[in-house]
């Protein structure tokens, strides 16, 4: 089954405390993204990659680290997560954003105390 | 920078129409429409690219106005399952991977 999946779906951490949100897609798919939502803000793109090695910051990059090493990966790291940071985190994947469709994960919900 | 969508809310009976509709303030290379509903994902309905067609998805279609910066998704006769919130994607550099979406507009049809 064509899929984005996300690992873990719900993490509740303390400030100051690394994470890695992991996000996987099995379309190999080139074009991936990452995004938060919060309420009445909408999704808001955090980092976007366009191809394997290919990384570029969306329209909220603060706080937050990508890579892509292999086609099939994107996640998102967290150095030193901080309240503000608390929000739902969305992946996606496309294979081409230009003309084709955008497929979302389950979403991760994190909560910073 | 973010489109603005209007209406922010709508309530529908089944069977009637709504439009929603993205505007931006900058030239619009392609605009993206999707459909969140409670607790899930955002599900991808259309994209409507510069020069290219109106696109329609069941009863579900979409208009781009380059000249107004302008994108209105049209929903007909609205059934149940369109209950949701939309939002519109709008990417101004063409094939980037940079999208900005709108706050989105939040849709409830009632029996």
């Amino acid at each position: 089954e064509a899929q984005v999946t996300q690992n873990p779906r719900y993490l509740i951490t303390v400030t100051g405390k690394k994470l890695t949100v992991t996000c996987s897609q099995n379309m190999n798919h080139e074009y991936m993204s990452w995004y938060r939502q919060d309420p009445g803000l909408g999704l808001r793109q955090i980092y976007y990659s366009m191809n394997v090695e290919v990384t570029d910051k969306g329209d909220v990059p603060e706080g937050y680290k990508v890579s892509r090493k292999e086609k099939r990966n994107f996640p998102l790291i967290l150095e030193s997560p901080s309240p503000n940071q608390t929000s739902l985190y969305f992946c996606a994947s496309s294979s081409s954003l230009r003309a084709d469709t955008q497929y979302f994960g389950p979403g991760t919900r994190l909560t910073v105390l | 920078q973010q489109p603005v969508q209007s209406p922010q809310a709508v309530i529908l009976r089944e069977g009637e129409d709504a439009v929603i509709n993205c505007s931006s303030s900058k030239a619009l290379y392609s605009v993206h429409w999707y459909r969140q509903k409670h607790g899930e994902a955002p599900v991808f309905l259309m994209i409507l690219l510069k020069g290219g067609e109106q696109k329609g998805h069941e009863k579900i279609s979409a208009s781009f106005n380059e000249k107004k910066q302008q994108s209105s998704l049209y929903l007909t006769a609205s059934q149940l399952s369109y209950s949701g919130t939309y939002f519109c994607g709008t990417d101004y550099r063409g094939n980037t991977g940079k999208l900005i979406f709108g706050q989105g507009t939040t849709l409830q049809v009632k029996p």
